[in-house]
């Protein structure tokens, strides 16, 4: 079964310290990649779409890249902005539009 | 161009009890999915629904159910609620030109309460 795993499940940091998130996935032929940000009680909001090993996009402080196994989520000097729970999610080889990981919480403190 | 609608936004309702939720995509997008999202089990596809047909399905009760209407909009319903349905109800919206791979974009959400 497909499956896709997020790490850390959350994320501490101050605000100007970098880190990465992790997206580890399981599926055969991947057909892209989908990074979103979800803040509480709203929608989750896209982010990156990545579909090549080696493929990087940025936008602002974050940057997505992408492996054969896996995809981090890069994050700059963040901000306490840019708290909020990172989603990642890979289109199932069966018959569900995407599957979606746990999630990493992030908290960004001033 | 307008984002994804879903109304109402919040929803209290009893065990035992139905709902109907209700999505507008984006202007020009026809694929339409919904997802269920609890603390526990994170976001879960429940179906998707392209030019008004089921294509594909979840594994969800047959309670959940869907339709599509030719404006692309779409509604779920959940019939003889229970305590475990309670979540957050998302719907997404995709162009579908070039198959699944295609961003879903999704709305605010549903917040369903049973009690």
């Amino acid at each position: 079964e497909d499956q896709v795993t997020q790490s850390p499940e959350a994320l501490r940091l101050q605000e100007g310290e970098s880190s990465s998130l992790n997206c580890s996935y399981t599926v055969s032929g991947l057909r892209g990649l989908f990074w979103y940000r979800q803040d509480p009680g709203k929608g989750p909001e896209f982010l990156f779409t990545l579909y090549s090993a080696g493929e990087e996009k940025e936008k602002e402080r974050l940057k997505a890249t992408l492996t054969k196994k896996e995809s981090f989520l890069h994050i700059t000097a963040p901000k306490p902005e840019d708290s909020a729970t990172y989603l990642c999610a890979v289109p199932n080889s069966g018959n569900t539009p995407l599957v979606f990981g746990k999630g990493t919480r992030l908290s960004v403190i001033a | 161009k307008a984002g994804v609608t879903q109304t109402p936004r919040y929803l209290i309702k009893t065990r035992g009890q139905q709902v109907t939720l209700s999505c507008s995509p984006i202007s020009g997008h026809r694929s339409v999915s919904w997802y269920q999202q609890t603390p526990g089990q994170g976001l879960q596809f429940l179906f998707e629904y392209f030019s008004e047909t089921q294509r594909n399905k979840g594994n969800f009760p047959g309670r959940f159910s869907g339709r599509q209407f030719s404006n692309s909009r779409s509604e779920m319903n959940v019939s003889t609620l229970e305590l475990g349905d309670s979540a957050l109800y998302l719907c997404a919206s995709s162009s579908q030109l070039a198959g699944i791979t295609d961003t879903q974009y999704f709305g605010p959400g549903t917040r369903l309460t049973v009690l």
